[in-house]
């Protein structure tokens, strides 16, 4: 069974430009979730989908950053414009239910120059 | 609020030295508590969990004991290897709300020599 996949791995942009990640869950798995680790501080939580919802958007940093998750699948977080405090890693979970364990992705690391 | 906090690093060992690194937690209630590594080039994996007080979590090696009177949630084990280097996080997540989102410290970076 694949695992969690997220694309790119790695990103460098220049200020002012719009990126795209992209998370796809584990298949079957309803509960989505985004975290960011900056500059070596702590993981994040950024927001959380169950199926094509959102259920908790609280860690989201400000309207430059928009999350989606059509269909209910694979989910994408567009960071538009981007600024040099975004940079760090973005990392996608997912997990069957509720309040069993989420499986992690690798990773996007974005640098923004 | 809740909070995650850890030893800062880097921690750096010998091949077979005993580690432990410090996680200390705030929070109401009686929290899920969870231990991560990201090896490098790889994604966070779930190491080990305790989900009440004096559990004790164990994988690998690892082990961590739940400790409510400290609020605390040590990861020890007893003689690392090369392979053990890796960035470790501590994580709870809070009964109740309506979400699951984890708290992560902000992570230990362990080198293990030879």
């Amino acid at each position: 069974e694949a695992g969690v996949t997220q694309f790119p791995s790695h990103s460098v942009i220049e200020k002012g430009q719009t990126v795209t990640l992209r998370c796809d869950p584990i298949s079957g798995h309803d509960n989505l979730y985004w975290y960011r680790r900056v500059m070596g501080k702590e993981i994040k939580f950024l927001l959380h989908f169950v199926k094509e919802s959102k259920q908790d958007e609280s860690g989201m940093p400000n309207n430059r950053f928009l999350a989606e998750r059509t269909g209910g699948t694979y989910s994408t977080l567009k960071v538009q414009p981007a600024e040099l405090e975004d940079s760090g890693v973005y990392f996608c979970a997912s997990s069957q239910v509720f309040y069993t364990e989420a499986f992690f992705g690798q990773g996007t690391r974005l640098t923004v120059v | 609020g809740n909070s995650v906090t850890q030893m800062e690093g880097p921690v750096t060992l010998s091949e077979e030295a005993f580690l432990t690194i410090n996680c200390t937690y705030t929070a109401t209630g009686y929290p899920s508590l969870f231990w991560y590594v990201q090896y490098p080039g790889e994604g966070l994996q779930l190491l080990l969990k305790a989900t009440k007080a004096d559990d004790k979590g164990s994988n690998k090696g690892f082990e961590a004991t739940y400790r409510k009177e400290t609020t605390s949630f040590h990861l020890e084990k007893g003689s690392v290897q090369v392979s053990d280097s890796a960035v470790y996080f501590c994580a709870l997540r809070a009964l109740g709300g309506a979400t699951n989102k984890l708290i992560f410290g902000t992570g230990t970076l362990l080198a293990v020599q030879p």
